[in-house]
């Protein structure tokens, strides 16, 4: 298995424009994870699914942050519109049942200037 | 609410010390414990886990944990660290009741000196 996928690896963008990560679960894992890493705040969790839906999105910063999974192999993080704040490196992890380990993908680094 | 605790940000060693980072829990129910590695630039891998069973688990690398249930800590133990454990180490709780929500500490920076 090629593990979790995240599209792009790097991102840099405009402050106020609309951005979308990627993340390709690894096949037959049920739950996703979105953790948002920074120097500041560590390792947070942002939202987490559970076969295709969201069970906690409480971490979500802000409306400015929505997330989806139409379906099982697929998920996106959209930011918009961004601020320099949002600066971060954004992780996808995936996992079989609830109480297994994650498996993370390579993380997307997002650069708002 | 769970919660992870991980006492020490940065540690800073000679190569053949031996290593313990504390990591603390909250949460009253039953959980599953993990101690992940990110090496720099990289992504976080699995070092060890504790699920049930022997409190004790070892992990990859020469790396342990002991679970202890009555300190709510599961602490990460190597007993002679080399440079290439450089690393940030994170400790996890993932709650095995209803949500499988998985939280992570802050971290604790190893530089181990050659």
């Amino acid at each position: 298995d090629a593990g979790v996928i995240q599209s792009p690896r790097h991102e840099v963008t405009e402050m106020g424009q609309e951005v979308t990560l990627r993340c390709k679960p690894i096949s037959g894992h049920d739950y996703l994870f979105w953790y948002r890493q920074t120097m500041m705040r560590g390792l947070e969790l942002l939202i987490y699914f559970n076969n295709n839906v969201p069970i906690d999105d409480s971490g979500m910063p802000e409306d400015r942050f929505s997330a989806k999974m139409p379906n099982a192999s697929f998920s996106t993080l959209k930011i918009q519109p961004s601020e320099p704040r949002d600066s971060a490196v954004y992780f996808c992890a995936s996992s079989l049942e609830r109480s297994t380990e994650a498996f993370f993908g390579q993380g997307t680094r997002l650069t708002v200037v | 609410a769970q919660s992870v605790s991980q006492h020490n940000h940065h540690v800073i060693l000679s190569e053949a010390a031996s290593l313990e980072l504390g990591c603390n829990y909250s949460y009253g129910g039953t959980v599953n414990l993990f101690w992940y590695v990110q090496y720099p630039g990289q992504h976080l891998q699995l070092l060890l886990k504790y699920f049930s069973g022997d409190p004790l688990v070892k992990g990859i690398k020469g790396f342990e944990a002991e679970f202890i249930k009555s300190k709510f800590s599961f602490n990460l133990r190597k007993p002679s660290v080399q440079w290439s454990d450089t690393a940030e180490y994170f400790c996890a709780v993932r709650t095995s009741g209803n949500t499988g929500k998985l939280i992570f500490g802050q971290g604790t920076t190893l530089q181990v000196k050659p």
